[in-house]
């Protein structure tokens, strides 16, 4: 099983729907993220869930829902999207949460989100 | 603000040996982090530094030199498969990761 998956891979979507993405991790660790990842931009961190409760939310707009329902599961709906929300979005997990200095984060497939 | 700079990228022969640069003005650190990421896939972790030098993995090493707010990742005997983009990401003072673009590498018979 690898460590951390992520569905639907590719995602198409019109503006008007609502659709959700999922990760799941398998490596028993308490942290979860939600990164965006355009093309010759740096990663920008979207959501972060410690044990569960959301530690970060970094001025997302709310047309992002992200859902933590436990440890090891991550969701993030979406709905009335934009065209330029199109971008691969990657999840990761770390052992700790944020506060750590040289905790890694292993990253999803991520999943290709294009809206027409 | 804070900022991770990188060359956008790179091109080198199979067999050779390429160094790539990351700069970086954070507030505070905390680590710096490479990543490797091929087309398409997840960023896989490939080296952490937090005291100044240099640390070594098989064909990578990784230096830091925090003074400076300047790291390398150094890949030798460079095959195909390291054709990918490579990431640099810094810890600040509130151990938030701040993240370059990314290098990408593109590896030539």
């Amino acid at each position: 099983e690898t460590g951390v998956t992520q569905t639907p891979r590719h995602l198409v979507m019109g503006m008007t729907n609502k659709k959700s993405l999922k990760c799941e991790q398998h490596l028993g660790h308490n942290a979860m993220y939600w990164y965006k990842q355009s093309a010759k931009k740096p990663l920008e961190l979207m959501f972060v869930y410690s044990l569960e409760e959301r530690v970060e939310n970094n001025s997302v707009p709310s047309r992002f829902s992200p859902e933590c329902p436990n440890s090891s599961h991550l969701f993030l709906h979406l709905h009335t999207l934009q065209p330029e929300d199109s971008a691969l979005y990657l999840c990761a997990s770390s052992q700790h949460g944020p506060g750590t200095g040289g905790d890694t984060q292993y990253f999803g497939p991520g999943t290709r989100l294009t809206v027409l | 603000g804070q900022n991770i700079d990188q060359p956008t990228e790179m091109t080198a022969t199979e067999g050779a040996i390429v160094q790539i640069n990351c700069t970086y003005q954070t507030s505070g650190f905390n680590g710096l982090f490479w990543y490797q990421q091929h087309a398409g896939e997840a960023p896989t972790f490939l080296s952490y530094n937090v005291l100044d030098g240099l640390e070594e993995k098989g064909r990578f090493s990784s230096f830091l030199s925090r003074s400076k707010g300047y790291s390398y990742l150094l890949l030798k005997e460079l095959q195909m498969k390291d054709s990918a983009s490579y990431l640099c990401a810094v810890k600040d003072s509130n151990y938030q990761l701040i993240w370059g673009a990314g290098t990408k590498l593109i590896i030539k018979p």
